[in-house]
């Protein structure tokens, strides 16, 4: 039982390249979420999705893309990156129902350049 | 985006001393959460909180979801050095499924 796995855990890209960021559980939790944390901050809700083929924007959601095929799999997609998309992106779930308890990922490190 | 304010910002304290910090919002919640990371990893629940002035422990810690319901407070007794990290609140509205996290509380131990 892994929980929740993210790849790559780091990765430097130049300005106006693009990647996708995976992330993969096996807890068959309905609720997953996209979160980026910058140096000293707290985590921002980039994109979160309640089931496969439903995802919802959070607070920071331009310049990212998602998509939720499976209940296993919520990728994220960076188009076009940024210096201001430099920052550690975690994936978390939460199983349906009256818990609160999210399960985070290790985290991916990004670097735009 | 709308974030949490905690306080204080960090933290040096002894080991063995007592360890108060709080979170506050312009906003009610009707769930509040307290969250520990550690350097490099992501960050694990502690304590949830369900219901204004509800006071909840788990072992050294204990976390309470104020009375406005626009607070909370973490406090950890008889600290050790492993409780370093940094602590973050969260809270959630009824009725979504999205959290607000807040700037995090930064706790060095010296042993």
């Amino acid at each position: 039982n892994a929980g929740v796995t993210q790849t790559p855990k780091f990765r430097i890209l130049k300005i106006g390249q693009s990647m996708t960021l995976q992330c993969t559980q096996d807890m068959n939790h309905n609720y997953m979420y996209w979160y980026r944390q910058d140096p000293g901050m707290g985590l921002k809700l980039i994109y979160y999705s309640v089931g496969a083929g439903i995802t919802d924007k959070g607070e920071v959601p331009n310049g990212y893309n998602v998509s939720r095929s499976t209940t296993e799999d919520f990728p994220l997609r960076l188009e076009l990156a940024a210096p201001s998309q430099t920052s550690v992106y975690f994936c978390a779930t939460r199983d349906r129902g009256s818990t609160d308890t999210q399960y985070f990922g290790p985290g991916t490190r990004l670097t735009v350049l | 985006g709308q974030q949490l304010n905690q306080s204080p910002q960090s933290m040096f304290i002894q080991e063995g001393e007592d360890v108060s910090m709080n979170c506050t919002s312009s906003s009610i919640f009707n769930t509040w959460l307290w969250y520990k990371q550690d350097p490099g990893e992501g960050p694990v629940l502690l304590i949830a909180l369900y219901k204004a002035g509800e006071l909840t422990s788990n072992g050294r810690l204990t976390a309470q979801f104020g009375i406005t319901r626009k607070d909370s407070f973490l406090n950890i007794s008889a600290s050790i050095p492993s409780d370093v990290g940094i602590y973050f609140c969260a809270g959630r509205t009824s009725g979504t499924y999205k959290y607000i996290f807040g700037t995090g509380t930064r706790l060095k131990v010296l042993a």
